[in-house]
């Protein structure tokens, strides 16, 4: 079955540092998602992506992040001078045509911790 | 500001319970609606859709009620491995097609 994989699992990184998040959907899909969730919180949307460019994007998604689909597989998130709330779980996810109308699939995530 | 609301729970049923979980919206304008299941520390993932007209996959059955802008998901005869967070979700009509989750709904089956 296909599935959404992301890299690393878990990634430590120092209060300031700068980290890529990085996922592969799967390859047929169009529509591409990040996601996150803090521990004991509900997922949060962070931003879509269509056509090679961001299609909307939540208050949460400040200039200290960004997104690229550097090549024909791969979805990456930035997020740029970490700060200790950046601490979460992120998913990435890809749907086929849109999650209203098809299954978004969920990778199985990135758990972040900024020290 | 929209929004999905979930009881975070835990419920805590025996094996072989009938449960229900409720989950309200917040923007009437909503077409799509979903129930992801996650386990511990890891992905959501689809469990439902949640059709106008109600819809069942087994033991699983999910009811939309627009005019309280509420939906429901009703797990009969449960089983061990029932036992997750049920998310409730809204499928946010919009060109990017965003999910908005609640907090999900703590279900513990115990044997």
């Amino acid at each position: 079955e296909p599935e959404v994989t992301q890299t690393p699992s878990h990634q430590v990184t120092q209060m300031g540092q700068e980290v890529i998040l990085r996922c592969v959907p799967i390859s047929n899909h169009l529509y591409f998602y990040w996601y996150r969730q803090i521990l004991g919180q509900k997922v949060e949307f962070l931003v879509s992506f269509y056509n090679n460019e961001i299609s909307e994007k939540s208050e949460i998604f400040d200039d200290q992040f960004s997104v690229e689909r550097p090549d024909g597989s791969n979805f990456t998130l930035k997020i740029r001078s970490t700060k200790l709330e950046d601490s979460a779980m992120y998913f990435c996810a890809s749907s086929e045509s849109g999650p209203m109308n098809t299954e978004a699939f969920f990778g199985q995530g990135t758990r972040l911790t900024v020290v | 500001r929209k929004e999905v609301e979930q009881d975070p729970g835990p419920f805590n049923v025996p094996e072989g319970a009938t449960v229900a979980f409720n989950c309200t919206y917040s923007n009437s304008a909503s077409q799509s609606f979903f129930w992801y299941r996650q386990d511990c520390r890891k992905e959501p993932k689809l469990l439902m859709s949640v059709y106008s007209s109600g819809n069942e996959d087994g033991r699983f059955t999910a009811q939309l009620n627009r005019a309280s802008q509420y939906i429901s998901l009703l797990i009969r005869d449960s089983k061990l491995s029932d036992s997750a967070t049920y998310l409730c979700v809204d499928a946010d009509y919009n060109q990017g097609g965003k999910l908005i989750f609640g907090q999900g709904t703590e279900l513990s089956v115990k044997p």
